[in-house]
C-alpha cells in the first residue's frame, strides 16, 4: 500500500496525559499537512511541513501541541496535557510540489482521539 | 469566518438520477478547489479538482462547475450509485501566505436503491 498511513488508528487517554501520533506520507511527497476534524465539521488545518521545515501553524495549534518531521519523511504530532476538547479525528495529508499546477493532498485514514 | 460553506447538510437521491452538491465561498484568493468524499472512520478521498481559471472539469461520472462571479461551485454525479453514499467536502486552496485547504462542513449524500 503506497498511500498515507497513520498510527494508531484509535487512541483513548485520560485527561492530562500526553499522546503522540505518527504519519507516514506517500514516499515521494515533500509536503505534509496535519488537520483536525470534529463531528459535523470539515477538517481544519493545524500545521504544514515542506520537507523537514515546519512552515506554517494554525492558531488552533496551542502550545500544548507540537509537530515534527525530523528527516523530511514521517511526522509526529504530540499533544501534551490532553483536554477533553482535544477529542477529534486527527488527519494527515501529503502532497508533492507541483510548480504552480493543482497540488492534490492525499489523506490518511486518521487517528481518532478520545480524551476521558 | 467560514470561508467555504456547504449549506445543505444532507441530500437524498434515487439511484441512476443526478446528484448535485453545492458549495459557496467568500475568499476570492483561492487558486483552486477540490472535492473529497469521506466514508465513516476513513480519511477523505480525493475526487476531482478545478482551477480558479476554469469553469468546468469532468472526470467520468463526476463534473465540477465553478461560477467565479457568484463564488459558487457544484459537483454533479451522474448517474448516482448507492456506493456514492458518503459525506462530500469541498475545499479551497490558496497558494499565498496561508498554504492550506479550507474545507466546508460537508454534505451527506444518500443514494437510494
Amino acid at each position: 500500500d503506497t498511500g498515507v498511513s497513520q498510527n494508531p488508528r484509535h487512541k483513548i487517554t485520560k485527561r492530562g496525559q500526553n499522546v503522540t501520533f505518527r504519519c507516514d506520507p506517500i514516499s515521494e511527497h515533500n509536503r505534509l499537512y496535519w488537520y483536525r476534524q470534529t463531528l459535523g465539521q470539515g477538517p481544519e488545518f493545524l500545521t504544514y511541513f515542506q520537507n523537514e521545515a515546519q512552515l506554517e501553524k494554525s492558531r488552533l495549534l496551542s502550545d500544548r501541541f507540537s509537530a515534527e518531521r525530523p528527516k523530511g519523511s514521517f511526522s509526529t504530532l504530540e499533544i501534551q496535557r490532553t483536554e477533553q476538547g482535544d477529542s477529534a479525528m486527527y488527519l494527515c495529508a501529503s502532497s508533492q510540489t507541483s510548480g504552480g499546477a493543482i497540488e492534490t493532498q492525499y489523506f490518511g485514514p486518521g487517528t481518532r482521539l478520545l480524551v476521558l | 469566518d467560514q470561508q467555504v460553506k456547504q449549506n445543505s447538510p444532507s441530500l437524498s437521491v434515487q439511484e441512476g438520477r443526478i446528484s448535485i452538491l453545492n458549495c459557496d465561498y467568500t475568499n476570492s484568493m483561492f487558486d483552486y478547489f477540490l472535492w473529497y468524499k469521506k466514508y465513516p472512520a476513513e480519511g477523505p478521498t480525493f475526487l476531482i479538482s478545478i482551477s480558479s481559471i476554469k469553469d468546468k472539469n469532468e472526470d467520468g461520472r463526476f463534473t465540477v462547475f465553478l461560477n467565479k462571479s457568484a463564488k459558487h461551485l457544484s459537483l454533479h454525479i451522474v448517474p448516482s450509485q448507492p456506493g456514492d453514499s458518503a459525506v462530500y467536502f469541498c475545499a479551497g486552496f490558496s497558494s499565498g501566505s496561508a498554504r492550506q485547504l479550507t474545507f466546508g462542513s460537508g454534505t451527506q449524500l444518500t443514494v437510494l436503491p
